[in-house]
């Protein structure tokens, strides 16, 4: 079954820093690995996404994320992190074939101090 | 712009009503999902749906079921509320079925926060 691994529960970080949210899976094949963002009361946006080709994939916001096989990781990145960026994030892995079950992992809450 | 709305935002209900969550998606998608969010547990599938009529357990089930009349409208029944379902319930669509190689993205609604005394 595929699983979906978000070491950090808490970051915080200050403005204008860089920012990488890490995120592991589990799965056999070649998985779909999203990012979706979580603003309070709000219900989840997608960031971007990845299901093959260039490893780099570009999302909205400035965020931009680097599908590494060997590592099974997905991590999420900005070069400059903004007030507003503070949220909730997610990252989840569906299994390829066009199934529509998705595995999310338990999200990374951050912090924006000024 | 896709929209999928939820009827409540909030909802308080006691232990062992039967509790009615209702979704609407307004972009004729084919799949419907439902799912709890609690903290340190993610976000978790109770059902989904892939068309009309057609329903699929996710990975919580139990002491839920839901119904799928109409393509753009899928409702969570709690059947009898207890305590350990006060939650976050999310509803989502995608515009997919399955058997397909591409996967849609899902588009979310703002939630249904429901406390059960």
């Amino acid at each position: 079954a595929q699983s979906v691994t978000q070491p950090d529960i808490h970051i915080t970080v200050s403005e204008g820093a860089s920012l990488e949210l890490r995120c592991n899976y589990s799965y056999g094949a070649t998985p779909y690995l999203f990012w979706y963002v979580q603003s309070p009361g709000q219900g989840l946006q997608l960031l971007l996404k990845y299901f093959s080709g260039d490893t780099l994939v570009q999302g909205i916001k400035g965020f931009e994320a680097e599908f590494k096989r060997s590592q099974s990781s997905f991590n999420l990145r900005k070069p400059s992190v903004h007030w507003s960026d503070a949220a909730e994030y997610f990252c989840a892995v569906a299994r390829s074939g066009g199934y529509q079950k998705v595995t999310f992992g338990i999200g990374t809450k951050l912090q924006v101090i000024p | 712009d896709v929209k999928v709305t939820q009827s409540s935002r909030y909802l308080v209900k006691r232990t062992g009503e039967k509790v009615f969550l209702e979704c609407v998606q307004d972009m004729d998608h084919e799949n419907m999902f439902w799912y709890r969010q609690d903290p340190g547990l993610g976000l978790r599938l109770i059902y989904f749906s892939y068309d009309v009529k057609m329903k699929e357990k996710g990975d919580i089930p139990e002491g839920y079921s839901v119904s799928r009349e109409k393509k753009e409208r899928f409702s969570l029944i709690l059947e009898s509320a207890s305590t350990n379902q006060t939650s976050m319930y999310l509803c989502a669509s995608s515009g997919q079925g399955m058997g397909t190689t591409r996967y849609n993205e899902q588009f979310f609604g703002p939630g249904t926060r429901l406390t059960v005394l």
